[in-house]
């Protein structure tokens, strides 16, 4: 099961932040964060990952709070293209074999409107 | 640099069949991930393979099966075909390790009628 809850559905004004709350309250000490988006019909997309640093890149920003409990996805300027159902994951990983699998939730579709 | 490709695009098959989609992961990456898509859900995982070994299996029957081969494509084999089979098939290329992420190709939409 999905360790992950997220709100089913948000709404985004073009050129607004987009801000996209994920809850992982039973994560532990070392489980990463993923966002993945996944357009209609295409495969996911990795968006960025963390620990427990903020972080940010070409494509968004991930605020995870100081408990770990949960995180935020940031959109700083939506646009339309950005209409996608968003994955918020913790990676599960069996200890000390070095592989991962991904266990997706349900995710939030954000629809971008003009 | 190509992505992470799949082939077929689409496939229609008739319950009791058998079906074969194949994966060509992203240039460097030598870790294959499959899963399955149901209309409306988030992917399901299916199994990985690294150095042509199953290294991971998802809660999926034995009637899914796979192979990696050298040049690290990987391809996925279902038998016997149920009308609940039918899914958006996708594979995922990554490097082994606990913080690489995955790369997914577009996957294989397959109907089973």
């Amino acid at each position: 099961d999905a360790k992950t809850t997220q709100p089913p559905s948000m709404d985004c004004a073009e050129g607004r932040a987009a801000n996209l709350p994920c809850n992982h309250s039973t994560i532990s000490g070392n489980e990463y964060v993923y966002w993945y988006r996944q357009i209609h019909s295409q495969g996911p997309q990795y968006i960025i990952h963390g620990l427990k640093n903020n972080e940010t890149n070409e494509m968004a920003s991930l605020i995870i709070t100081e408990d770990r409990k949960s995180s935020t996805l940031i959109l700083p300027h939506a646009t339309l293209r950005d209409t996608a159902v968003y994955y918020c994951i913790v990676r599960d990983r069996p200890q000390n074999t070095g592989f991962q699998k991904l266990v997706f939730g349900t995710g939030t579709r954000l629809l971008v409107s003009p | 640099d190509a992505g992470v490709t799949q082939s077929p695009t689409h496939l229609i098959k008739t319950r009791g069949q058998q079906v074969t989609l194949r994966c060509s992961p992203k240039s460097g990456h030598d870790t294959v991930s499959w899963y399955q898509q149901a209309l409306g859900q988030g992917p399901q995982f299916i199994f990985q393979y690294y150095e042509e070994e199953e290294r991971q299996r998802g809660n999926f029957p034995d009637r899914f099966s796979g192979h990696q081969f050298p040049n690290y494509s990987s391809e996925l084999n279902v038998n016997a075909l149920l009308l609940g089979d039918s899914a958006l098939y996708l594979c995922a290329s990554s490097l082994k390790g606990p913080t690489y992420e995955q790369y997914f190709g577009p996957g294989t939409r397959l109907t089973v009628t």
